[in-house]
């Protein structure tokens, strides 16, 4: 059975760093490709970044220069580096499994609030 | 960057109605194009991929269809647990993105 968990959520000051992570199972996150995808408050959903099974990186606009993807086979697991939290980036940020470029498999959410 | 435009932003429909989703792109796509549908507090739940096929589980009154900059979904016969918000999501260019979304209430 696939799961997909995130966790690493919460209240942050703007200009603070969190990291997120989302472990899986059901698949490997060296096989697979994975895609955060976040949504503000009230709004709708907005792509984020994403890992390749082979390892390459890629952000959105929004978040380059201050994001950043990574992943640890070892504990199947990737995780999203966040760093310089603006109050824009406040949302529920989705982990989920890319299936040929959509993306099949989410988790429930973890929510980052950026606020002073 | 491919601007994904959804109509209507909301539709009032009742159950057992034939519901059709328009998705426009900005620029031609190939079938590199998704549906989801979320529920209040529930992340997104892929419906279509490929613009036309179902995803694993997902009921046959749901369908996709299109080509090029036009996509709709259509729900043959509405039941109350469909009623969600739909987004579509383009995967064909970079960087993927999303339609802000068709809410669907009940009439």
């Amino acid at each position: 059975e696939v799961q997909v968990v995130e966790s690493g959520g919460g209240l942050i000051q703007p200009g603070g760093s969190l990291r997120l992570s989302c472990a899986v199972s059901g698949f490997t996150v060296s096989s697979n490709s994975l895609s955060w995808v976040r949504q503000a408050p009230g709004k709708g959903l907005e792509w984020v970044s994403v890992i390749y099974a082979g390892g390459h990186t890629y952000n959105a606009d929004s978040v380059e220069g201050r994001f950043t993807f990574s992943r640890d086979t070892s504990k199947n697991t990737v995780y999203l580096q966040m760093n310089s939290l603006r109050a824009e980036d406040t949302a529920m940020y989705y982990c989920a499994r890319d299936y040929y470029g959509a993306l099949n498999y989410w988790g429930q959410g973890t929510l980052v609030t950026v606020s002073a | 960057e491919i601007v994904m435009t959804q109509s209507p932003g909301t539709l009032s429909v009742s159950p057992g109605e034939r519901v059709t989703l328009s998705c426009r792109a900005s620029q031609r796509l190939s079938s590199n194009l998704a549906w989801y549908q979320q529920k209040p507090s529930q992340a997104p739940r892929l419906l279509i991929y490929g613009a036309s096929t179902r995803a694993t589980g997902i009921p046959a009154r749901f369908s996709g269809s299109g080509s090029g900059t036009e996509f709709t979904l259509t729900i043959s016969s509405l039941q109350s647990e469909d009623f969600a918000v739909y987004y579509c999501y383009q995967y064909n260019d970079w960087p993927p993105g999303f339609g802000q979304g068709t809410k669907l209430e009940i009439k």
